[in-house]
């Protein structure tokens, strides 16, 4: 069965700092890895990793793909109080068009 | 990207009745999904919102609780039948391509039934 593991569960730091989150994916047939922000109700997209595109960065966040290794991580560099957040990991079912998530990683900083 | 709108944003429902909630996308997408979102849970696949069809739900959802419709590419509805206080929750629609391609989320419908 296609599974999803993200670590740690949750994590408190303070401005400034740099946090690394993990994603770990079980599939069948590996398609895509996508990473999203959620602050209130909705999922803000935010990267999309294929085995064609493995490193993806936005400003302070990046987030690297490991193919050997089935697995993601997402760098927030400098992290500020805006980044809290629950961050989700997401891939495509092998055998349908379904997107299975993570539990997310629910991340604080404090000011 | 596409942009998704959603509505009603929130709503406070007696049990026993129904809510029907709209989910609008800018462009003509392939797959349209429905997620649910308890208290401090991850997302749940309630169903696949298939164009024309019946749509396409996950092991403990049934259409009589949670008819879904899609009549064209761009617009579905989930309606949540005959509430009870353990629906309350924050209800999702998204849009994709569906070749395992980049999803995107509407605002999100946060129900409280009572």
């Amino acid at each position: 069965e296609d599974k999803v593991v993200q670590s740690p569960l949750s994590l408190v730091v303070h401005e400034g700092d740099t946090v690394t989150l993990n994603c770990s994916y079980e599939v069948t047939n590996f398609r895509s890895l996508l990473w999203y922000k959620q602050e209130k109700k909705a999922p803000t997209f935010l990267f999309m990793l294929t085995s064609s595109g493995i490193e993806k960065k936005s400003g302070r966040l990046s987030s690297i793909l490991d193919k050997k290794e089935l697995s993601s991580i997402l760098n927030i560099t400098a992290t500020q109080t805006g980044d809290s957040a629950i961050y989700l990991c997401a891939v495509p079912d092998s055998g349908t068009y379904k997107y299975i998530f993570g539990t997310g990683t629910r991340l604080k900083v404090l000011a | 990207s596409a942009v998704i709108s959603q509505k009603p944003s929130r709503d406070i429902c007696q049990r026993g009745t129904s809510l029907t909630i709209q989910c609008q996308v800018d462009s003509q997408v392939t797959m349209m999904f429905w997620y649910r979102q308890q208290p401090g849970q991850s997302l749940t696949l309630i169903a696949t919102a298939n164009q024309g069809s019946e749509a396409t739900y996950e092991s403990g959802f049934v259409i009589d609780k949670f008819p879904i419709s899609r009549p064209n590419l761009t617009f579905s509805t989930l309606t949540v039948s005959n509430m009870s206080p353990e629906d309350s929750s924050i209800y999702l629609c998204s849009a994709g391509t569906g070749t395992g391609g980049e999803q995107y989320f509407g605002p999100g419908t946060r129900l409280t039934v009572t």
